[in-house]
């Protein structure tokens, strides 16, 4: 199976705007979908597909992709926005169709 | 609004059987096209997919764990559930069930709240 690497950990000043990256082959022919997951709670999908954001999720979530790089900005990250952010999308050699990023700490200072 | 809701032991002895259901509410497990998942998390550690159910009872599963998962469907009782077979201190993790769809664009949506299972020796 094919591998999504994302950085450990990022930090960001409160109101500040914080990118979050997610590496790997699958991302050349899927969009990722990213997850918010904070602790004790099950993950929470913030952005998916070109350009998809679901109901209910703040308008400074984004996404983007570029060559086998997808990202997740935050503008104007808040205090509630500290959480683990998980990228996935479909795996390019389909066993398992699935692949999961490494996950990012997002610490809001 | 669908809902998922995971059920099942939470402590399972090392070499013995796992055994989770996720129960569906606000829709028909058999209506529509999604898949049916299964994502496990250890503490402290990413998210492994463990395999889904189509809603016409097909399935896949991750090739680490073939030879010892299977997943099936209750369409009776609007559930889908986990058998995971001899399982080691290394199946401890919160086990979450999930919906999804065959559309490559659609993301995991709806996820129950977990179920964290520890594997005894």
């Amino acid at each position: 199976s094919s591998e999504l690497t994302q950085d450990p950990a990022v930090s960001v000043a409160l109101g500040q705007t914080v990118r979050i990256t997610c590496q790997g082959d699958s991302l050349r022919i899927y969009y990722a979908s990213w997850y918010q997951q904070k602790p004790g709670q099950a993950p929470v999908v913030v952005f998916y597909g070109k350009n998809k954001r679901p109901s209910g999720i703040p308008d400074r979530f984004s996404g983007s992709r570029s060559g086998n790089t997808a990202s997740l900005t935050i503008n104007g990250a808040q205090a509630e926005d500290e959480a683990d952010y998980y990228c996935n999308s479909r795996d390019i050699n389909g066993n398992p169709p699935y692949v999961f990023g490494t996950g990012t700490k997002v610490t809001v200072l | 609004q669908v809902q998922l809701q995971e059920s099942g032991p939470g402590l399972v002895k090392a070499s013995q059987t796992l055994s989770l259901t996720c129960t569906v509410s606000g829709g028909s497990i058999s209506s529509g096209s999604y898949y049916w998942n299964w994502i496990r998390q250890p503490a402290g550690k990413g998210l492994e997919w463990i395999g889904h159910i189509y809603t016409d009872g097909r399935t896949n599963y991750n090739p680490s764990l073939r030879s010892r998962v299977t997943i099936s469907l209750d369409t009776s009782e609007n559930q889908f559930s986990l058998r995971l077979t001899s399982v080691t201190a290394a199946d401890t993790a919160v086990y979450y069930c999930v919906r999804d769809s065959p559309q490559l664009v659609l993301p995991f949506d709806y996820w129950g709240q977990g179920t964290l299972v520890t594997v005894s020796s």
